[in-house]
């Protein structure tokens, strides 16, 4: 099986940094994504890795450590928009290719 | 270009009856994802087609869930009786073929939702 761990609950304030941990246990990893969902809304696509270290997208980066079973995505200067849940999802080898989620970070940016 | 859409947003029902749901994915793409959120629990797979053929349907959660996608065009999920646990959000994703042109990451574009809640 699959299990993924994320925090439930963060708070930052506005224009600080903030960085959000996944770790994972999967056999046949074939990718980790990061995923944003305003209530309501849509999760939406942030960020992709499948190999070792960081990619960087703005004011968002996503590191990934396939050894460690760890991924973490990192918001800087942060803005009140970015208050939402974010979704760390891993997809294993196979024809399927269906995203397995962790249960979400709420994140909640204070003024 | 139109994202993932579904219909409807919202649907209340009382225990015993029939819902379906619709999800109209992104014109072109190949494949077509269903999940579902139940309160408090995290999302999870329920079935994929490729075009209109089930790829894999091991995250259905019984014989009480029927999914359709006739044509490979839209999809279809219905509930047939729904019961308590059934309760909440049911989301489509779509994304291309895979193809080198895709990319490695096949990204999936979600749609909104369905909030379903059954009483």
């Amino acid at each position: 099986g699959q299990n993924i761990d994320q925090p439930t609950e963060m708070t930052a304030t506005e224009g600080a940094i903030v960085q959000i941990n996944c770790t994972y246990q999967t056999s046949g990893f074939n990718g980790l994504f990061w995923y944003q969902q305003h209530a309501g809304e849509a999760p939406t696509f942030l960020s992709y890795n499948v190999l070792d270290g960081l990619e960087e997208k703005g004011r968002f980066s996503s590191f990934l450590s396939r050894s460690k079973g760890y991924s973490y995505l990192l918001l800087k200067e942060l803005q009140m928009k970015d208050s939402a849940s974010y979704l760390c999802a891993v997809r294993r080898r196979g024809s399927a290719r269906q995203l397995t989620f962790g249960s979400g970070t709420q994140l909640t940016v204070l003024p | 270009e139109a994202g993932v859409t579904q219909f409807p947003s919202h649907s209340v029902i009382e225990k015993g009856q029939t819902v379906t749901l619709r999800c109209d994915p992104i014109s072109g793409h190949d494949n077509l994802y269903w999940y579902r959120r139940v309160m408090g629990k995290e999302i999870k797979f329920l079935l994929h087609f490729v075009k209109e053929s089930k790829q894999d349907e091991s995250g259905m959660p019984n014989n009480r869930f029927l999914a359709e996608r006739t044509g490979g065009t839209y999809s279809t999920l219905k509930v047939q009786p729904a019961e308590l646990e059934d309760s909440g959000v049911y989301f489509c994703a779509s994304s291309q073929a895979l193809t080198r042109l895709a990319g490695a990451f096949n990204e999936q574009f979600f749609g909104p939702g369905t909030r379903l809640t059954v009483l």
